[in-house]
Order: C-alpha cells, then sequence, then structure tokens
C-alpha cells in the first residue's frame, strides 16, 4: 500500500519570505516522490521528482524538496517566496514495485504568498 | 510538444444520461491515465493503459465506467447512467518511461457537472 499526508491545509507566507510544503509518506518498497502544483481551472503541472541519488531535488520555478527517508518527509522548499507561487500543490508517491504505475496524491496545501 | 489535451472543457449533463471525454496524449508518450478528482481532494487514480492495453482498474471505476484507448494514442472515457456523485474533474496523462520511471504530464481536465 502508498499513501501521502500532507498536513497542512493552508499555508500563508509574506513575499521574499522563505517557504516550505511539508509532505509524508508510506510505501512498502522505495519511494518515488514527485510535486505537482495546480492553478485555478487547469490541470496539475509537474515540479519536480525524486527517483533515487541525491537527497536534495530542484525543479521548475527555483523549487526545491529534501528527501528525508528516516522521517519518510518529502518536504517541498523555496529560498524566496513569489506572489505568482500562490497555487494548489499536491505531493505525490509511487511505489518503487513493477507493475504499479498509478500515483498516489495528497489532499493538497493551498499556499498563498501575502505580498 | 504540445501537451495533453482534453475534450470538453466542461460538461453539464442531467442524472441518468452518458457522457463520453476524450484525451490526446503527447504525442509518442505510451503510457495514458484516468484520475478523478473531487473538491478539496487530490486526484484519484482510476485507470492506466499502456498502448491500447488496459493494465490496471481501481475500484473507483464502477461498471458504468469504461475507459478504451483502440489504437494507442488517444483515449475516451465513458461514464453510462450519470449520477450526481459523479461530479469532478477528470484528469487525463500521459508519460514515456526514461531510465527508471516515468513522470506524468496532466492535461487541463474536463470538469462534469450532473444535474
Amino acid at each position: 500500500a502508498q499513501s501521502v499526508a500532507q498536513p497542512e491545509d493552508q499555508v500563508n507566507v509574506a513575499e521574499g519570505n522563505p517557504l516550505t510544503v511539508k509532505c509524508t509518506y508510506s510505501v512498502s518498497g522505495n519511494p518515488y516522490l514527485f510535486w505537482y502544483v495546480q492553478y485555478p481551472n487547469r490541470g496539475l503541472q509537474f515540479l519536480l521528482k525524486y527517483i533515487t541519488g541525491d537527497n536534495l531535488v530542484k525543479g521548475s520555478y527555483g523549487f526545491e524538496a529534501e528527501f528525508n527517508k528516516s522521517q519518510t518527509s518529502f518536504h517541498l522548499k523555496k529560498p524566496s517566496a513569489l506572489v505568482s507561487d500562490s497555487a494548489l500543490y499536491f505531493c505525490a508517491v509511487r511505489d518503487e514495485f513493477f507493475g504499479n504505475e498509478k500515483l498516489t496524491f495528497g489532499t493538497g496545501t493551498r499556499l498563498t504568498i501575502i505580498p | 510538444d504540445t501537451g495533453v489535451s482534453q475534450d470538453p472543457r466542461h460538461k453539464i449533463t442531467k442524472r441518468g444520461q452518458n457522457v463520453t471525454f476524450r484525451c490526446d496524449p503527447i504525442s509518442e508518450h505510451n503510457r495514458l491515465y484516468w484520475y478523478r478528482q473531487t473538491l478539496g481532494q487530490g486526484p484519484e487514480f482510476l485507470t492506466y493503459f499502456q498502448n491500447e492495453a488496459q493494465l490496471e482498474k481501481s475500484r473507483l471505476l464502477s461498471d458504468r465506467f469504461s475507459a478504451e484507448r483502440p489504437k494507442g494514442s488517444f483515449s475516451t472515457l465513458e461514464i453510462q447512467r450519470t449520477e450526481q456523485g459523479d461530479s469532478a474533474m477528470y484528469l487525463c496523462a500521459s508519460s514515456a518511461v526514461v531510465g527508471r520511471t516515468d513522470t506524468q504530464y496532466f492535461g487541463p481536465g474536463t470538469r462534469l457537472t450532473v444535474l
């Protein structure tokens, strides 16, 4: 079984401050982890993924995420927030086992950047 | 690379009617996925194709739902005898395996409202 938890429904950050959106996961084997962003009335846009290797993953629009195996976490971060980062963010996980291709998503975190 | 497209973007129907949605994946992506997203939730996996073969179906996909990908290119999702509980955003994604895994790229979705 695979699952994802995003413990915060809403995160507010002042423009220019660093931001963190939290994600924890549970899988039977090794995880493949993803972050997506959703703007109003639009589909999901891929930001970044962790497959293996370096625990710090860099992605689009200046976002990065840190994989922590001991804490089973994959938090999304950005050093300096922009108002345009305001959106709904989803963490997703897939177990590495062959034949399991579906992504399991969290419930999402609404990020609001305050000017 | 034009991205994943879905048609229609919005569909309003009366309970009991049949509806069909279409998804055109990114060209040369051999995998295609359908997800359903309800308000306040993350996307939930419905079904997955590799080329024209439907390889996995979620228990969420009741007998009223059917999906096809007849030539391994576009896909259709049909819902028969719609119910109000079917109201949701239906998302399509496509991918191609590079290295150890694939990245799913999502279309803009079809928002279904059942009256």
